[in-house]
């Protein structure tokens, strides 16, 4: 069964504090691995696409990276406007599959 | 910025009604989807949409529930009687490609509440 699960479930951090994210998977066939923030109730915003394990992006303050089982994100000195649920996804065939995602809280 | 939007924000329906939540997707997309998160969960596929068919569903979508691309913009997703376990947010999603490894981009959102 193909599944994604992230840890940890929440993560506080202070504004400078850097820290990484993890979202292990299990799939049948991986044809792509996304990240997305989320905001309290508001829809998914795209972050990032991986394809491959190696590969990296970065994007401001956060960089991803791939391996064949699990994808980090790391946030490098966070501002508290970087509080946010991260979530991770897994995409097999059409569809995503999501994690249960990070909720970041960054305090001044 | 193309983005995706959704009406209506927030729906309050009692037990039993339809309801027809309603997306309009990216314009040069050609895949559409709808998902749900129920409060403090994940989220969750319903079904994916393309070439006016549904191209996949997962259990979820059992037949209480259908979508349609009325017309060359919109995107609906139609509860025939709904439940109370099916009160949550959905979010529509839309994608240049669907089959490979393309990026979906999600809307803001409908908050159904069923009463």
């Amino acid at each position: 069964e193909d599944q994604v699960t992230q840890s940890p479930e929440a993560l506080r951090l202070q504004e400078g504090e850097s820290s990484s994210l993890n979202c292990s998977y299990t799939v049948s066939g991986l044809r792509g691995l996304f990240w997305y923030r989320q905001d309290p109730g508001k829809g998914p915003e795209f972050l990032f696409t991986l394809y491959s394990a190696g590969e990296e992006k970065e994007k401001e303050r956060l960089k991803a990276t791939l391996t064949k089982k699990e994808s980090f994100l790391h946030i490098t000195a966070p501002k508290p406007e970087d509080s946010a649920t991260y979530l991770c996804a897994v995409q097999p065939g059409g569809n995503l599959i999501f994690g249960k995602g990070t909720k970041l809280s960054v305090k001044p | 910025e193309p983005e995706v939007t959704q009406t209506p924000s927030h729906q309050v329906t009692q037990m039993g009604q339809e309801v027809i939540l309603r997306c309009v997707p990216i314009s040069n997309h050609l895949y559409f989807y709808w998902y749900r998160q129920i409060l403090g969960q994940k989220v969750e596929f319903l079904v994916s949409f393309y070439n006016n068919e549904i191209s996949e569903k997962s259990e979820i979508f059992d037949d209480q529930f259908s979508v349609e691309r009325p017309d060359g913009s919109n995107f609906t997703l139609k509860i025939r009687s709904t439940k109370l376990e099916d009160s949550a947010m959905y979010f529509c999603a839309s994608s240049p490609r669907g089959q490979t490894s393309y990026e979906q981009y999600f809307g803001p959102g409908t908050r159904l509440t069923v009463t």
